[in-house]
Formats: structure tokens, C-alpha cells, sequence
């Protein structure tokens, strides 16, 4: 059973670039959320996606945006990168159906360095 | 607005001394709260869910308990595999279904031979 995959592993970009990071759901999953995890500090939430609509959003400017695609899986873009946009970004899954609906489970993580 | 705090933000054990986390929150109405384990440079790893006042749930050296106000994890003879930041994070139960997850920012545990 695969888990929760997010590519590229590693990103390197510089001020003002634009990134997409992807997102691939656990089998059986078809809510995906996206979140921010700076050096230190605990996940943030940035937005969340269900049937190819953002259905909940965290504290974050409109240059952090998302898509999810028919398959589920998903992309989290953000444009005019700035220093403080480095951080660890995690995509976690879930399903709305079953007993365990409420569980999230997380992907490996995009490390995104921004110079 | 949801917080979670938790404490203490680093904790250094001998293996097998027995400890706990506390991970004290305030949610508009508690949907779930969460336990996670990560290791540097990964995911968070889900250990347990506890939706009321008074469950516990255990798997290993691990038992996680909650009250109406804050969870503890606690950890029996540790070993230095135990080793990892423990994460809290809580999940409201108003508005949509969807739901974001709220976290604390971490205990880092570190278990000594």
C-alpha cells in the first residue's frame, strides 16, 4: 500500500521565482491538504482540497495556491518567492469516508531553499 | 482562534526512565486530537487519535491520554529509537467537515543509552 509521495525532495530556487511541488494521495484518499513546516516550528496549515476545489485555508498570501487534479493528486504553488517562504512542505492525505476520517497521513515532505 | 502548547520543548531520558509530554490546547470544540512522531528531515508519522475526555490509547512504549484541556503522551522505558520530535495538533469540530489541523510546535525527545 502506498503511502503519501511529494516530489522533488530537494528545491533550490531564488527571490522572486515561482515553484510547484506535488502531491500524490495515499491509495484510497481523496482529500489532500498542504502545510508549511519552518526549522523548529510545528506544521502550519496553508489550504486544503476536495473534490478539485480548495475547501479550507489557512493564514497565507495569495502566492501560495493549489490544484487538485481527478486523480486526487495535487500541486501547491508559490510565486514571488522570498527568503521566508524556506521551509519544510508537507502534503497530507485523507479520506472523508470510513471510521477513521479524521486521521491525516503525511507525505516525506519538499525541502524548498530559497536564496 | 485554536492554539496548542507543548511542553517541555526538549527532554533528555537515560533508557528505560519512564517520562511523559504534555501537549495543553483550546479548540472551539474538539473533533480530534492527534499524536504524531517525526524524525529530522521527514514526515510526521500518525500514532494516535483521541476524540473525548478520558480515552487513552496505547502502542508500545507509547500511551496517549486526554483530558478536557490537554493530552499526555507518555513513554515507558524509552529506548534511543524512541528518539524524535512528538507532535500535538487538534482539529475543531466547526464549520465544514474538511478541517485544518492545528499543531504544536514540538517536544524533541532524545533517549540516551
Amino acid at each position: 500500500d502506498a503511502g503519501v509521495t511529494q516530489s522533488p525532495t530537494h528545491l533550490i530556487k531564488t527571490r522572486g521565482q515561482q515553484v510547484t511541488l506535488r502531491c500524490s494521495p495515499k491509495s484510497g484518499h481523496d482529500t489532500v491538504s498542504w502545510y508549511q513546516q519552518a526549522l523548529g516550528q510545528g506544521p502550519q496549515f496553508i489550504f486544503q482540497y476536495y473534490e478539485e476545489e480548495e475547501r479550507q485555508r489557512g493564514n497565507f498570501p495569495d502566492r501560495f495556491s493549489g490544484h487538485q487534479f481527478p486523480n486526487y493528486s495535487s500541486e501547491l504553488n508559490v510565486n514571488a518567492l522570498l527568503l521566508g517562504d524556506s521551509a519544510l512542505y508537507l502534503c497530507a492525505s485523507r479520506s472523508l469516508g470510513g471510521s477513521s476520517y479524521n486521521e491525516q497521513f503525511f507525505g516525506p515532505g519538499t525541502r524548498l531553499t530559497v536564496l | 482562534e485554536d492554539q496548542v502548547t507543548q511542553s517541555p520543548e526538549a527532554l533528555r531520558l537515560q533508557e528505560g526512565e519512564s517520562s511523559s509530554l504534555n501537549c495543553s490546547y483550546t479548540v472551539s470544540g474538539l473533533r480530534g486530537l492527534f499524536w504524531y512522531r517525526q524524525d529530522p528531515g521527514k514526515g510526521p508519522e500518525f500514532l494516535f487519535t483521541l476524540y473525548s475526555a478520558g480515552e487513552e490509547k496505547e502502542k508500545e512504549r507509547l500511551k496517549a491520554t486526554l483530558t478536557k484541556k490537554e493530552s499526555f503522551l507518555h513513554i515507558t522505558a524509552p529506548k534511543p529509537e524512541d528518539s524524535a520530535t512528538y507532535l500535538c495538533a487538534v482539529k475543531n469540530a466547526g464549520g465544514t467537515s474538511y478541517g485544518k489541523l492545528t499543531f504544536g510546535q514540538g517536544t524533541i525527545l532524545t533517549v540516551h543509552p
